[in-house]
């Protein structure tokens, strides 16, 4: 079955560590996304990739990092220079038909990861 | 930039009542509209789309029509269940990437 896969679902760190969450899809998806969603708020993008090899910065990619190696894979890595990690971590993937932006399609997202930093 | 406007929530309804949600949009061009769904603990899924002016996107009972005269792509159910208890998220595309609105929580009581 296609579809996109985070791992862990429940993610426990010290404050002062670096952790880095996973982010798999099989959809063959050219853009993927990172978002980050704190209780009763909506979706923020943190990071966003179009293309292998190359990402932009999305609203609050402060004390986060990316990369985008191989097409399937888009690892973040929350660093300890992030004021406030815990929170629910949701990565997105589209199709991107270009020249359209690939926001014009409909993302497909993983369970997510819920990251809590003691 | 782009943004949109969601309604605030939460909102509780009793079951079979009609479910209304709105969200308004600024966004240059003619994008195309979304609205997701959230179950608890879970990541969103699409609930629908819309892809050009006056287009109509439904699934599961639920329902939305894109006006670009208004700027709108309100979600309505005509009679909603205790299934539907959910996060709603308008997304109107904003460039490279979706602007999502807030979420509206939804609670059908039995």
């Amino acid at each position: 079955d296609g579809g996109i896969t985070q791992s862990p679902k429940y993610l426990f760190r010290k404050e002062g560590q670096n952790v880095t969450l996973s982010c798999e899809q099989n959809l063959n998806h050219d853009a993927m996304y990172w978002y980050r969603q704190d209780p009763g708020q909506g979706l923020r993008l943190i990071y966003y990739s179009q293309i292998v090899n190359d990402f932009q910065k999305g609203d609050i990619a402060e004390g986060y990092s990316v990369s985008r190696e191989k097409k399937e894979s888009f690892p973040l890595t929350v660093t300890s220079a992030q004021k406030n990690p815990t929170a629910f971590y949701l990565c997105a993937s589209s199709i991107h038909q270009i020249p359209l932006a690939p926001s014009y399609n409909e993302q497909f997202f993983g369970p997510g990861t819920r990251l809590t930093v003691l | 930039g782009n943004s949109v406007t969601q309604m605030e929530g939460p909102v509780t309804l009793s079951e079979e009542a009609f479910l209304t949600i709105n969200c308004t949009y600024t966004a240059t061009g003619y994008p195309s509209l979304f609205w997701y769904v959230q179950y608890p603990g879970e990541g969103l899924q699409l609930l629908l789309k819309a892809t050009k002016a006056d287009d109509k996107g439904s699934n599961k009972g639920f329902e939305a029509t894109y006006r670009k005269e208004t700027t709108s792509f309100h979600l309505e159910k005509g009679s909603v269940q205790v299934s539907d208890s959910a996060v709603y998220f308008c997304a109107p595309p904003a460039d490279e990437k979706l602007t999502f609105g807030t979420g509206t929580r939804l609670t059908i009581i039995p």
